[in-house]
């Protein structure tokens, strides 16, 4: 079965840094796009960042180009979202995912919230 | 601004059939069958309900069924049931821009 679990969410203020984990099982991590997904309170599910297999290739959303990294630690099967710069507008519920040509399998998320 | 474009709400009667459009451009959903649906319950992590368009994965109720025409795509639930009360987002792959784009959501009342 499969199983995703985001931690480190948390209160930070403005300008201010927090490293998202996400422990991967039950699939084959070392081969699998993961991804990070983020969702204000109440509103849509938004595309943050991607990486492949190998962690060779990255991609970011242009809201957080140059302040977000992501990595992944396949011998232990995990998933990072470094975040620098933090906005208020970062604040959200963020999501690990694997994806195929979809969003197969989600963690159920961990707050990030970023106030003074 | 959502780059898919969904209504904000949908509602039925339990046993009536709804329909959700999701419109793109042909960018995305226009040339791409990389089309997803999920479910979410509010403080649920989403739920995969369709992928590659209208494929549904193995557990999905076949009360739920997707199209796409166009720059359109559509899921529909029939049979509606008090338990299909949730969000619902569409998805699709857009490599010209961010890879994957979702729309802002329906939310589905059962009346």
């Amino acid at each position: 079965e499969v199983h995703l679990v985001e931690s480190g969410g948390g209160l930070v203020q403005p300008g201010g840094s927090l490293t998202l984990s996400c422990a991967a099982s039950g699939f084959s991590f070392s081969t699998s796009w993961m991804h990070w997904v983020r969702q204000v309170p109440g509103m849509g599910l938004v595309w943050v960042s991607r990486i492949n297999g190998d962690g060779t290739t990255t991609t970011y959303a242009d809201s957080v180009k140059g302040r977000f990294t992501i990595s992944r630690d396949n011998a232990k099967s995990m998933l990072f979202l470094q975040m620098t710069g933090l906005r208020v507008e970062d604040t959200a519920v963020y999501f690990c995912s694997r994806v195929e040509n979809e969003f197969d399998f989600w963690g159920q998320g961990t707050l990030v919230t970023v106030s003074s | 601004q959502p780059a898919l474009t969904q209504p904000a709400s949908v509602s039925g009667s339990p046993g009536q059939s709804i329909t959700i459009s999701c419109t793109g451009t042909s960018s995305d959903i226009g040339t791409y069958n990389y089309v997803s649906w999920y479910q979410q319950y509010p403080g649920k992590a989403p739920k995969l309900l369709i992928y590659d368009v209208t494929k549904r994965p193995s557990g999905v109720s076949n009360r739920f069924s997707a199209s796409k025409s166009g720059n359109t795509a559509s899921l529909t639930i029939s049979g509606l049931q008090a338990e299909d009360e949730a969000d619902y987002y569409c998805c699709s792959y857009a490599p010209g821009r961010t890879p994957w784009v979702f729309g802002g959501g329906t939310k589905v009342t059962v009346l």
